[in-house]
């Protein structure tokens, strides 16, 4: 009954190296989106994709990277990992965008500790 | 294992509807639970929770926390259409670790 799967719930990585956070989803919707989680700035947009290939920024953005080569998968890159990407990390995706359109899952969240 | 679960998992209502959203969580060291509403690209923050029986409100919605019974509630009177959105539960716990419920998605048809 999973709709939507992130490969890891927890990950301990060294600053410096190159981490991918896995996302994917089986109900063939066309976003996905990438978000972090701290306490008291709740849930904050990195990246999301509304089609294969296609990406676009959302507000912070910085330091992450990310990949759509299929559909139902969307990987987050932290190129270098550093300590403030000590993170939850959250994955989404939803059906495209129309007029009241509210299908929508979640992951169940990744905790990537940073050391 | 530490988990949120929210139900229903879908609901389709008329406007001018009451609807209940639940959430229910086992997860050890709780400090706080979230309520977000994810429209288009990024969830907005409704309530944050973390003491029981009190009610918080904010126009239409108002939440509340049962901590004895692990679970919240989300309330909306009087639905509009631009209600329609899915609804996320989140628990905060110690260590900064937060845990998901997988969303309600709620429909308010005209």
């Amino acid at each position: 009954d999973v709709k939507v799967t992130q490969s890891s719930r927890y990950l301990v990585k060294r600053t410096g190296e190159k981490v991918f956070l896995e996302c994917v989803q089986d109900m063939d919707h066309e976003n996905m989106f990438w978000y972090r989680q701290d306490p008291g700035l709740g849930l904050r947009l990195i990246y999301f994709s509304y089609d294969v290939k296609m990406k676009e920024k959302g507000d912070i953005p910085e330091g992450y990277s990310v990949s759509r080569e299929k559909k139902e998968r969307f990987s987050l890159i932290l190129e270098s990992a550093s300590t403030n990407q000590t993170s939850m990390y959250l994955c989404a995706s939803s059906l495209k965008w129309v007029r009241l359109n509210t299908e929508a899952f979640f992951g169940q969240g990744t905790r990537l500790t940073v050391v | 294992e530490d988990k949120v679960v929210q139900s229903p998992l879908s609901l389709v209502v008329h406007e001018g509807d009451t609807v209940t959203l639940n959430c229910s969580y086992e997860v050890t060291n709780f400090r706080s639970l979230l309520w977000y509403k994810q429209e288009k690209k990024a969830p907005t923050f409704l309530f944050m929770l973390t003491s029981s029986g009190i009610e918080k409100k904010s126009g239409r919605l108002s939440s509340i926390l049962d901590k004895k019974e692990l679970f919240s509630i989300l309330n909306i009177t009087a639905t509009q259409t631009g209600d329609s959105a899915v609804y996320l539960c989140a628990v905060e716990a110690s260590g900064n670790q937060f845990y998901f419920g997988t969303g309600t998605s709620l429909t308010v048809i005209p």
